[in-house]
């Protein structure tokens, strides 16, 4: 069974640090290209970063460019998310989202998600 | 960035109806969307990708179709877990973007 089980979220102060992960389970995560999407409170989705299979390939929304960095190791079945500088704009649920298998640009399995509140 | 725009913005539907949200997109994306619906406090579940293909276990009741600027997702004989927010996402492009969601009521 797919598992897909972010952690480190919480309450921090504008312009503070914080470290997402997410663990994997129940597939090959070093065949799949992974990308964490976010959601404001009462608000739409919105995709933060992608990052592909060997982490050769890195992309950003423009609204975190040159603040966030995604990373992973496949030796640990790992997503990372290191958000620097935070503003009261990033407080959202961060989800990590698996590649479709079909190979197609979609997520075919979320985590749970892990609550950012950036506030002082 | 490609604009995903999705009409109408909420629409209240009985049990039973037939029910067709449209998205559209601000340049051709070929047939890169995907469709997703999401319950509250619930991660999104990926119901249709490349336009018109059913991801596996999604009931045959939902389909999709379009492709270049404009899509639907046609719900036919809703049931009561069919209501939620519906979302497009296009992946035509690196920097991919969903619409701002469909959220379907019961009436």
């Amino acid at each position: 069974e797919v598992q897909l089980v972010e952690s480190g979220g919480g309450l921090v102060k504008p312009g503070g640090s914080l470290r997402l992960s997410c663990a994997a389970s129940g597939f090959t995560f070093s065949s799949y290209d992974m990308n964490w999407v976010r959601q404001a409170p009462g608000k739409g989705l919105e995709w933060v970063s992608s990052i592909s299979s060997t982490g050769s390939y890195i992309y950003y929304a423009d609204s975190v460019t040159g603040r966030f960095t995604i990373s992973r190791d496949n030796a640990k079945n790992s997503l990372y998310l290191q958000m620097n500088s935070l503003r009261a704009e990033d407080t959202a649920v961060y989800y990590c989202a698996r590649d479709g298998s079909s190979g197609w640009p979609s997520f075919d399995f979320w985590g749970q998600g892990t609550l950012v509140t950036v506030s002082s | 960035d490609i604009q995903m725009t999705q009409s109408p913005s909420s629409v209240s539907a009985s049990v039973g109806d037939k029910v067709t949200i449209t998205c559209r997109a601000s340049q051709g994306i070929s047939s890169w969307l995907a469709w997703y619906q999401q319950k509250p406090g619930k991660a999104p579940k990926l119901l249709i990708y490349a336009a018109s293909i059913l991801q596996s276990g999604v009931p045959s009741r939902f389909s999709g179709s379009g492709s270049g600027t404009e899509f639907t997702l046609t719900i036919s004989g809703l049931q009561p877990e069919d209501f939620a927010t519906y979302y497009c996402q296009q992946g035509n492009s690196f920097l991919i973007t969903f619409g701002q969601g469909t959220r379907l009521e019961i009436k």
